[in-house]
């Protein structure tokens, strides 16, 4: 199974600053099946990111996703005090879709 | 789109409970669904996937063996079999539709004596 490992655990920024978040694999993921979640208390998950750099729907392009092979970023540019949440990818390409540990930002 | 889950509640260990999503606002017959789990305080856990035909399904080794995934397409409906359930079971259940981009409101299972 493709384990992924998340860094920093926990990220204390400040409003207009930027994040960088890291996720990185245990295996090459296939086709860059990797995606990006935020999650905040007491709601479900939301999709950011899909296939590595693939904005969702209605995701502001203050959020950025790269990378391929084992490591990929999440950039959160010109932080807003609702990016306040805790951040999670998973990979998809293949099974288990395992999900990294989550890294929380703090504004 | 709305994914709707019932079915959680509180059980005793070795237990059994049967989640259901159902979805409305779009063609579920053409859309692989998964459900996606966390325990308080923890994480998200992936915990199956069920193709939109169901003919690829694929656990959580934490969870197979147990668990049994299946799906409705007339009914717009999602399903989670859960037996033998164990303390460590107890988590919020999220049903979603794959690339995950839509998820349901989450279902409370609770495994206590």
């Amino acid at each position: 199974e493709i384990v992924l490992t998340q860094s920093p655990g926990t990220l204390s920024l400040s409003p207009g600053e930027r994040a960088i978040l890291s996720c990185r694999a245990s295996q090459t993921i296939t086709n860059s099946y990797l995606a990006w979640f935020q999650q905040k208390p007491g709601q479900a998950p939301r999709l950011l990111i899909y296939a590595a750099s693939s904005r969702a729907s209605g995701i502001p392009d203050r959020f950025t996703g790269s990378g391929s092979g084992t490591d990929f970023t999440l950039t959160i540019s010109r932080l807003e005090p609702e990016d306040s949440a805790v951040y999670y990818c998973q990979q998809y390409g293949s099974s288990p879709r395992m999900f990294g540990q989550g890294t929380k930002v703090e504004l | 789109v709305q994914l709707v889950e019932s079915g959680g509640g509180l059980v005793q260990p070795g237990g059994s409970l049967r989640l259901s999503c159902v979805a409305s606002g779009f063609t579920f017959s053409s859309y692989s669904m998964n459900w996606v789990r966390q325990a308080p305080g923890k994480g998200l856990e992936w915990v199956s996937h069920i193709s939109s035909s169901s003919s690829t399904i694929h656990y959580a080794d934490s969870v197979k063996g147990r668990f049994t995934i299946s799906r409705d397409n007339a009914k717009k409906s999602l399903y989670l079999q859960m037996n033998s359930l164990r303390a460590e079971d107890t988590a919020v259940y999220y049903c979603t539709r794959l690339p995950h981009d839509y998820w349901g409101q989450g279902s409370l299972v609770t495994v206590s004596s």
